[in-house]
This record gives C-alpha cells, sequence and structure tokens, in this order.
C-alpha cells in the first residue's frame, strides 16, 4: 500500500514568498502525481497533474516538480488568496492515495 | 461549465445506511469517471472508489469494498454512492469529484469536485 507523506505540516509565510511543499511517495509513482489546493468549507481544487502539468485556470505562480518518490509544489510570490491547505495525491496502479495536507498561514 | 451538485446533509444511526446523488452537467457524462472522496479531520482525505459511467466499472479502496456500492444513471448524469453498516468514524464530508483516465498510469486524477455532503453518524 503506497504511503504519501508530505512536509512541513504547516507552513508559515507573508505575501510575496516563495514557498516549498515537498511529498514523498513510498514507491516509485513515477509522474502520477496531482496536486490540491483547499479552502475550509470548501472543496479541493486541482491545481497541478502528473506532477507538473498546471491544470487550466491555474495561476503560473504555481509549479510543480518531480518524479519517482519524490515532489516538489512551489509558490512563486505568494498571494492572499494562496494562503490555504495544500494536499498531494498519487494516481496509479488502481491506487489512489492523499498526503496528510500542508498548511499554508501568514 | 462543469458541475457536480450532491445532495444535501443526512444524519443517520449506527448500523443504518447513506446513499448520497452526485448530478453532474457541463459535460458528457459517460466519457469521464466520478470518484468518492471522504474527508474527516482525523482521517484527512480519504478515496473511497471510481467508477465508470461508460461500462459500470468500479475500483474500490479495499478499506471500504465490503460495505460500500457505487452506481451511476447515465440517463440523468447522476453517480450515487451508498455506504451500509454506519458507525460513528464514520461521520465524514462526502465528495465527488469528477475522473480522468489515463491509460498509462492505470489511474486517472480529480479535476472537478461536487460542494461535498455532510454524513454525520449518530445515535
Amino acid at each position: 500500500d503506497i504511503q504519501m507523506t508530505q512536509s512541513p505540516t504547516t507552513l508559515s509565510a507573508s505575501v510575496g514568498d516563495t514557498v516549498t511543499i515537498t511529498c514523498r511517495a513510498s514507491e516509485s509513482i513515477s509522474s502520477w502525481l496531482a496536486w490540491f489546493q483547499q479552502k475550509p468549507g470548501r472543496a479541493p481544487k486541482l491545481l497541478i497533474y502528473q506532477a507538473s502539468t498546471l491544470q487550466s485556470g491555474v495561476p503560473s505562480r504555481f509549479s510543480g516538480r518531480g518524479s519517482g518518490t519524490e515532489f516538489t509544489l512551489t509558490i512563486t510570490g505568494l498571494q492572499p488568496d494562496d494562503f490555504a491547505t495544500y494536499y498531494c495525491q498519487q494516481y496509479n496502479d488502481y491506487s489512489w492515495k492523499f498526503g496528510q495536507g500542508t498548511k499554508v498561514d501568514i | 461549465q462543469v458541475q457536480l451538485v450532491q445532495s444535501g446533509p443526512e444524519v443517520k444511526k449506527p448500523g443504518a445506511s447513506v446513499k448520497v446523488s452526485c448530478k453532474a452537467s457541463g459535460y458528457t457524462f459517460i466519457n469521464y469517471g466520478i470518484n468518492w472522496v471522504r474527508q474527516t479531520p482525523e482521517q484527512g482525505l480519504e478515496w473511497m472508489g471510481w467508477i465508470s459511467p461508460y461500462n459500470g466499472k468500479t475500483h474500490y479502496a479495499q478499506k471500504f469494498q465490503d460495505r460500500f456500492t457505487m452506481t451511476t444513471d447515465a440517463s440523468t448524469s447522476t453517480a450515487f454512492m451508498e455506504l451500509r453498516s454506519l458507525r460513528s468514524d464514520d461521520t465524514a464530508v462526502y465528495y465527488c469529484a469528477r475522473g480522468i483516465w489515463v491509460g498509462q498510469a492505470r489511474g486517472g486524477y480529480l479535476d472537478f469536485w461536487g460542494q461535498g455532503t455532510l454524513v454525520t453518524v449518530s445515535s
């Protein structure tokens, strides 16, 4: 059973900062990884799929990298709207698993 | 625009069953999968299963497969999930989400989500 581990759990930042969230898989998942943003009381929103492909309509300050077992989500120039919780999710071999989330707060 | 609209909140007693619906619009229903994901403060986001409205093929998370069933009705573009033998730790927000299958991955990613349905299990 694949495990997804995100770090850090919480990240404090300021508007304009560049922040990076890491997601590690317990075994190789190639590039089959998505990133989501969730705000309180709302459903998750897809930001990136296949590790680095930006979903339509998502600002270019979001970027994803990685393959195999280590992945990163970077937000370059944090905006007030970006304070939220971020989740990674793997999808391969008929298995889907989320990371535990990283909360980005002020 | 793509929309997934879920049924309203439910309160159930332990041992009962719950059925949640998810009505899709803005796209061709049978061309995309439907996933069910639940969220609790303790467990975070848990993927429960994927169903293809095109051929009814399903993939279930092992944790839920004994008491969880997904179905779809293409005539109304609606997906359903039923969870049986409810326990207090099934109290959660349940989401449906559209899935895009990626053959090479033997999986797919979730691009649009419903608004969520709160299911409360309490005696």
